[in-house]
């Protein structure tokens, strides 16, 4: 079966732009999760979404939205760049988003911010 | 949320096994012990998950004790292709759930 696809794979924008990434899941899956990867803080979570709703939130500001349509695709949206945002974005997808099994992650996006 | 330590790296031979130890002292009745792999440039693999005692699969064995304080990840015969980092997580099996990254263990695999 085909894995969790993300486009694009690398983004350059400049400060103060906004940016949207995108993320195909696993055929079935409903639950999609975000998150930000950096040398400097590691794997953080952004949010998850299932069945088009966010049901959790990790601890980022405003500037940082998500969105999840009814075919289960995600995006995620990054206003007012600044040039700490560069960063690897992974989405992850599960069926359910329970427990710690299952989730498959994409290959993600690379944001730089310049 | 328990927080996990584990090594920060550790450096191995092929051929031989390797085992990663994690600590996790204020693991939840509900949380299970899992482990993904993570190569550069690529987004974190699941390798296996347990609750308590042992769990084999194809690419590994967790060895967790009866206080479910540790886990032991055990790669058997370790090849250059399994040089990356290793994640330890405790997930609870609540819907919504957020994998919460430590720094992981940087296993690298020489020849």
């Amino acid at each position: 079966k085909a894995g969790v696809t993300q486009t694009p794979r690398y983004l350059i924008k400049t400060r103060g732009q906004q940016v949207t990434l995108s993320c195909s899941p696993i055929s079935g899956h409903r639950s999609v999760s975000w998150y930000q990867q950096t040398p400097g803080q590691g794997l953080q979570f952004l949010f998850e979404y299932f069945s088009e709703t966010q049901r959790n939130k990790g601890n980022f500001p405003g500037r940082f939205s998500g969105r999840q349509f009814s075919n289960s695709r995600s995006e995620m949206n990054v206003s007012t760049l600044e040039l700490g945002d560069s960063a690897l974005y992974l989405c992850a997808s599960s069926l359910a988003g329970t427990g710690g099994a299952g989730y498959t992650f994409g290959s993600g996006t690379r944001l730089t911010v310049v | 949320l328990a927080k996990t330590t584990q090594p920060i790296s550790m450096d191995s031979y092929e051929g031989q096994e390797v085992n990663i130890t994690c600590s996790h002292n204020n693991i939840a009745t509900n949380d299970y012990i899992t482990w993904y792999q993570q190569f550069p440039s690529q987004g974190p693999r699941f390798i296996i998950q347990g609750y308590k005692t042992k769990v084999t699969n194809e690419v590994a064995s967790l060895f967790i004790p009866a206080d479910r304080k540790s886990s032991t990840l055990s790669l058997p015969r370790v090849s250059l292709s399994d040089t990356a980092v290793y994640y330890c997580l405790v997930v609870a099996n609540n819907a919504g759930n957020m994998l919460t990254f430590g720094g992981g263990t940087r296993l690298m695999v020489k020849p």
